[in-house]
């Protein structure tokens, strides 16, 4: 079946840093690939997808290329804020039938910004 | 973007009562909704499909009969989790694609807290 490998975490950096969280998956079709993001106390939230090979996914400054030669999918942002902290998972979602996708999620990553 | 809620956002029951949790999508309709399971540390689990107007579909090894889904409209699906025991304790979240959107782009719920003494 389908499956996400993330880094374990927690990862602690400070304000400013270089963030690369690695994300590698399995899967039998040709997937999608999402990146979400769980503020404490939140819900997730569509952080950045991808649908297909060589796609890159952007957004608040995070980014994400589908390699499918690699079957992964890093989170990177080049600067990091406070505002950042939160937990991430990587994900991909596979057509369930009757055109409902399922997500299948990675462990999650803990992400903690120190000023 | 669109807007999905669950009802209550924690609670507290006694061993061998049944707590239904609410989802609901607030800005859009959505025949299919999601129902996750979160373990501390650990990552969303799918539960079941939750189909408005028809049976829902439970993953495997997840007990339908403990865990009864009702999707009784297109904004509207709850979680019943029968007699429950302390190990039902979890993070129970749900989500929703949008019709507008890609199918394969899903909003998610706050989640439920369950805690079961």
């Amino acid at each position: 079946g389908d499956s996400v490998t993330q880094m374990e975490g927690p990862v602690t950096l400070s304000e400013e840093a270089f963030l690369t969280i690695n994300c590698t998956y399995t899967a039998t079709g040709y997937p999608s690939l999402f990146w979400y993001v769980q503020y404490p106390g939140e819900g997730l939230q569509l952080l950045l997808k991808a649908t297909k090979a060589d796609d890159k996914g952007s957004n608040k400054g995070f980014e994400a290329t589908y390699r499918k030669e690699t079957t992964s999918f890093h989170l990177e942002k080049g600067s990091v804020q406070v505002s950042d902290s939160a937990v991430y998972f990587c994900a991909l979602s596979d057509d369930s039938g009757a055109g409902s996708y399922q997500l299948t999620f990675g462990k999650g990553t803990k992400l903690s910004v120190i000023p | 973007g669109a807007v999905v809620s669950q009802h209550p956002s924690w609670v507290i029951c006694k061993s061998g009562t049944s707590v239904k949790i609410e989802c609901r999508s607030l800005d859009f309709q959505a025949t299919t909704m999601f129902w996750y399971r979160q373990f501390p540390k650990q990552s969303l689990m799918l539960m079941a499909t939750s189909n408005e107007g028809s049976k829902a579909t439970y993953e495997q090894g997840v007990e339908k009969d403990k865990f009864l889904i009702n999707h009784a409209s297109l904004t509207l699906s709850t979680l019943t989790v029968t007699s429950a025991h302390p190990e039902d304790s979890s993070f129970y979240i749900c989500s929703a694609p949008t019709m507008s959107e890609s199918t394969d782009t899903q909003y998610f719920g706050p989640g439920t807290r369950l805690t079961v003494l």
